[in-house]
């Protein structure tokens, strides 16, 4: 695609709930990342693939926190049983192999009532 | 946690005055970049500058970096009123995949 996309672009859900996150990136990128961030502050650094690899999910907070790219394209960020301090702006960008720039898509805002 | 610290965290200035931010950062790296993210929105990339450049300009913006102070400072020359945005800067290591670490942001305000 012409760049990065993610949906749902805002979810509110209840306390508990299992949500998920989609990002699609720009289709001949192999790099994704998932970024967190909070309301006033820069992004933090969630995970990454390369391809369907994840060489690297030390900023996942805790094991509720997931994200998969099965086929090498298409992500998504699932956290199971949320938590009022999970509400945060999910961004996704994607990174050509070779390249420096990192696109990111527009967010998804997320509040947990 | 985060890299860098941003100076100022808040900039109000005149449309036609010049920005400055500055950027602080605390590990080696191998480039840093400079990104707009206006409210509501995305992040957009600005600009790049590797580890063993100096300088660079890109239109109404120019970056420096220092690595022996490990800070970079990014001018905005000529500002509008569309340059209202926070400003981050990221450091990038690859190895750590690439991965950005984003300073605090600098919100940039320009009254018309």
């Amino acid at each position: 695609g012409a760049g990065v996309s993610q949906s749902p672009r805002y979810k509110v859900t209840k306390r508990g709930q299992d949500v998920t996150l989609r990002c699609d990136p720009i289709s001949s990128h192999a790099t994704l990342y998932w970024y967190q961030q909070a309301l006033g502050q820069g992004p933090e650094f969630l995970t990454y693939f390369n391809y369907e690899a994840q060489p690297d999910k030390s900023g996942l907070p805790s094991d509720r926190f997931s994200a998969e790219r099965p086929e090498g394209s298409i992500s998504t960020l699932t956290i199971q049983r949320t938590e009022q301090r999970d509400s945060a702006m999910y961004r996704c960008a994607s990174r050509d192999i070779a390249g420096d720039t990192q696109y990111f898509g527009p967010g998804t805002r997320l509040t947990v009532l | 946690s985060q890299q860098g610290e941003e100076d100022p965290q808040a900039l109000s200035i005149q449309e036609g005055e010049n920005a400055t931010m500055n950027c602080s950062y605390k590990t080696s790296i191998n480039n840093l970049q400079w990104y707009r993210q206006n409210s509501g929105r995305g992040l957009v990339h600005l600009i790049l500058i590797r580890s063993n450049e100096r300088e660079k300009h890109s239109g109404r913006l120019r970056v420096t970096l220092d690595t022996s102070k490990k800070s970079s400072s990014l001018l905005i020359t000529a500002s509008r009123a569309a340059d209202t945005a926070s400003y981050f800067c990221a450091t990038d290591d690859y190895n750590q995949g690439g991965k950005l670490i984003f300073g605090q942001g600098t919100e940039l305000s320009v009254k018309p």
